[in-house]
């Protein structure tokens, strides 16, 4: 059982233009939503995370957008340059209980 | 520098064949846990340890072993490793202490191909 289905797989996006991914999750007692960064040939890193009790936060040109209701969360990258290519995760934990589980993954690239 | 080192980065095996990958970190932390990575699948978790001599299976244990007998190691063991073993392995830690909101620090990866 997929706990968090992450859309799209691929993303090609122009130079200046605004990357959009998406997740759902499941299970209603997640309570924490960090979003992981990959370059080619690294381990994943820490970008922006987010916590229910607020719908939206922003970090420079990324933003977490997040809807309760629809168990739905997004990221979007503002302006975005080529070096934001990369694959990004996001991920879901109940912040008492379990440990994260990681959606499958956006392998972006930002083009000139 | 904090960081959480693995070796080796890149292993060819054959099938049947006991091999072990290192993972240490420098961070004290308490939370270690091995993630593969295969193509259109994601990241998913083998095995955590919350703290020395605890751990716990993630999602995709069959066929790993693993051991936590000091708080900065946590080797993964692979005693017969079979070709669907073919991955990108990533160890990680955090703080810990039960609080799943604490960042994860990734090693740099172990690519293993198994034949």
């Amino acid at each position: 059982q997929q706990q968090v289905k992450q859309s799209p797989q691929s993303l090609i996006v122009q130079k200046g233009g605004i990357s959009i991914i998406n997740c759902a999750y499941e299970n209603t007692a997640f309570d924490y939503f960090p979003w992981y960064q990959q370059f080619p040939g690294k381990g994943p890193a820490l970008l922006i995370a987010i916590r229910p009790d607020v719908s939206e936060k922003k970090e420079g040109r990324f933003t977490i957008s997040f809807n309760k209701s629809a168990k739905q969360f997004s990221l979007h990258i503002m302006d975005s340059q080529p070096g934001d290519s990369a694959t990004y995760f996001c991920a879901a934990s109940n912040s008492g209980n379990t440990p994260l589980v990681f959606g499958k993954g956006t392998r972006l690239s930002v083009i000139a | 520098e904090a960081q959480v080192t693995q070796n080796p980065r890149y292993l060819i095996t054959v099938t049947g064949k006991k091999l072990t990958v290192t993972c240490s970190q420098n961070m004290n932390h308490e939370y270690m846990s091995w993630y593969r990575q295969d193509p259109g699948l994601g990241l998913r978790q083998i095995y955590y340890s919350m703290n020395v001599e605890v751990t716990d299976k993630g999602d995709v244990p069959e066929g790993y072993k693993v051991s936590r007998k000091e708080k900065r190691n946590f080797p993964l063991i692979l005693e017969s490793p079979s070709p669907n073993q073919t991955s990108l392995y990533f160890c990680a830690s955090s703080l810990g202490g039960g609080r799943w909101t604490d960042t994860q620090y990734f090693g740099p990866g172990t690519r293993l191909t198994v034949l």
